[in-house]
């Protein structure tokens, strides 16, 4: 069964500090993954896709099989980055697979 | 350029009430969920469809059903509401190959 796991709830960084949300991801064939973000009273929106391969707001995400992650990275995190973070898994054409979020508070 | 529309931003039933929940999308899209978000639980498939009149069970349907007579809408239905139906209630859409445009979310509160 295809499973999505964000380790981190919450994860607190200083601004200007480096940024890393993990997200682990569990199928046997060829994955497409995820970022999905949700800021405060926003709606639910894509952030960035693995198959793109582009940077958005500055995060970038590696897919890595051989470890099975799709980490979402940022090397200066911004006050407006503080928001709710979802990873998704696509398996075909089934519904997405989503973590249970990591919320991210960056400290001024 | 909203494209995912739910028609109630907010909501507050008593138990027991049959409850509708309608999301409507102006992109052609075949493909629409449902997806209920708890804090600490994420985002969980309540029900899906690919196509008119056709509908799919996800994680958790229980208490729930949907109605996709037209293309462009897909509403959720609470048979009878009751307080752990208390949710945020999201509706999305996708072209196939593609990923989720969300509509903004309907707050239901069940009292």
């Amino acid at each position: 069964a295809q499973r999505v796991t964000q380790p981190e709830k919450l994860l607190s960084v200083f601004k200007g500090a480096p940024v890393e949300l993990k997200c682990n991801y569990s199928y046997s064939g060829s994955p497409e993954l995820f970022w999905y973000v949700q800021y405060s009273r926003q709606r639910l929106q894509l952030l960035l896709r693995h198959i793109s391969r582009e940077s958005i707001k500055g995060f970038t995400a590696d897919l890595n099989k051989g470890e099975t992650s799709f980490h979402l990275k940022k090397p200066f995190a911004q006050e407006e980055d503080s928001a709710m973070y979802y990873c998704a898994l696509n398996s075909g054409n089934t519904p997405l697979v989503f973590g249970k979020g990591t919320r991210l508070s960056v400290i001024a | 350029d909203v494209k995912v529309t739910q028609s109630s931003r907010y909501l507050v039933k008593r138990t027991g009430e049959k409850v509708f929940l309608e999301c409507v999308q102006d992109m052609d899209h075949e493909n629409m969920f449902w997806y209920r978000q708890d804090p600490g639980l994420g985002l969980r498939l309540i029900y899906f469809s690919y196509d008119v009149k056709m509908k799919e069970k996800g994680d958790i349907p229980e208490g729930y059903s949907v109605s996709r007579e037209k293309k462009e809408r897909f509403s959720l239905i609470l048979e009878s509401a009751s307080t752990n139906q208390t949710s945020m209630y999201l509706c999305a859409s996708r072209e196939v190959g593609y990923g989720y445009t969300f509509g903004s979310g309907t707050r239901l509160t069940v009292v």
